[in-house]
């Protein structure tokens, strides 16, 4: 079994639409969860952090289940420029390796 | 502020090479990690820096090794290139540990490996 693992997709999106996918991890003993964007053959960029209450940011909410071991990312009124990878990335402990999840495809369509 | 920043940022060698990837920390970043993204996969962890010593390392055999320096750069070796070893190799720096605190980690745009 994979450490985190997510449904590669693609999610085929209409423009202003919801959509929303899931992330399971492994290791309970979890500390720090993230979510990470990426573009085609671009590098990796900090989407947001997870936090164990949840928590938004603009049209992003992200959840954390830690009884189930998974988290969530919610996208509102998709839009195009959201296209991309969808990376969800788990730390064990604080300052130690990044375990990335293979990424979710979204493409939002008009 | 400078981000991360590495080079080259592409590169081609023959299988059985040895090649050399450097890494340029954000400022005030004093641990570098390197990963490993073959196309269509997540990031894999190689090794994590740590004030000049090596803090952690994932499953990849001994050719392939790294340095920090004083400046909180760092550099990815990789000896006896092989054909999987194609892949886009990214660079990410963090600021200094915090025991309850984990920052998320900022990458630099990454070596994109050709082995033919």
């Amino acid at each position: 079994r994979k450490e985190v693992e997510q449904d590669p997709g693609p999610f085929n999106v209409p423009e202003g639409a919801t959509v929303a996918f899931n992330c399971t991890y492994s290791n309970s003993a979890s500390q720090s969860f993230f979510w990470y964007r990426q573009d085609c053959r671009k590098e990796p960029k900090l989407l947001m952090s997870v936090y164990s209450s949840g928590n938004e940011d603009g049209r992003f909410t992200a959840q954390l289940n830690r009884a189930s071991q998974y988290i969530s990312l919610l996208i509102r009124d998709s839009k195009l420029s959201d296209s991309a990878t969808y990376l969800c990335v788990v730390n064990w402990a604080a300052g130690n390796k990044l375990t990335f999840g293979g990424g979710t495809r979204v493409l939002v369509k008009p | 502020e400078t981000g991360v920043t590495q080079s080259p940022t592409h590169l081609i060698k023959t299988r059985g090479q040895q090649v050399t990837l450097r890494c340029s920390s954000q400022s005030g970043h004093n641990t570098v990690s390197w990963y490993q993204q073959a196309l269509g996969q997540g990031p894999q962890f190689i090794f994590q820096y740590y004030r000049e010593e090596e803090n952690g390392r994932g499953n990849f055999p001994p050719r392939f090794s790294g340095l920090q320096f004083p400046n909180y750069s760092s550099e990815l070796n990789v000896n006896a290139l092989e054909l999987d070893d194609s892949a886009l190799y990214l660079c990410a720096s963090s600021p200094p540990v915090h025991p309850k605190v984990n920052y998320g980690y900022t990458f630099g745009s990454g070596t994109r490996l050709t082995v033919v």
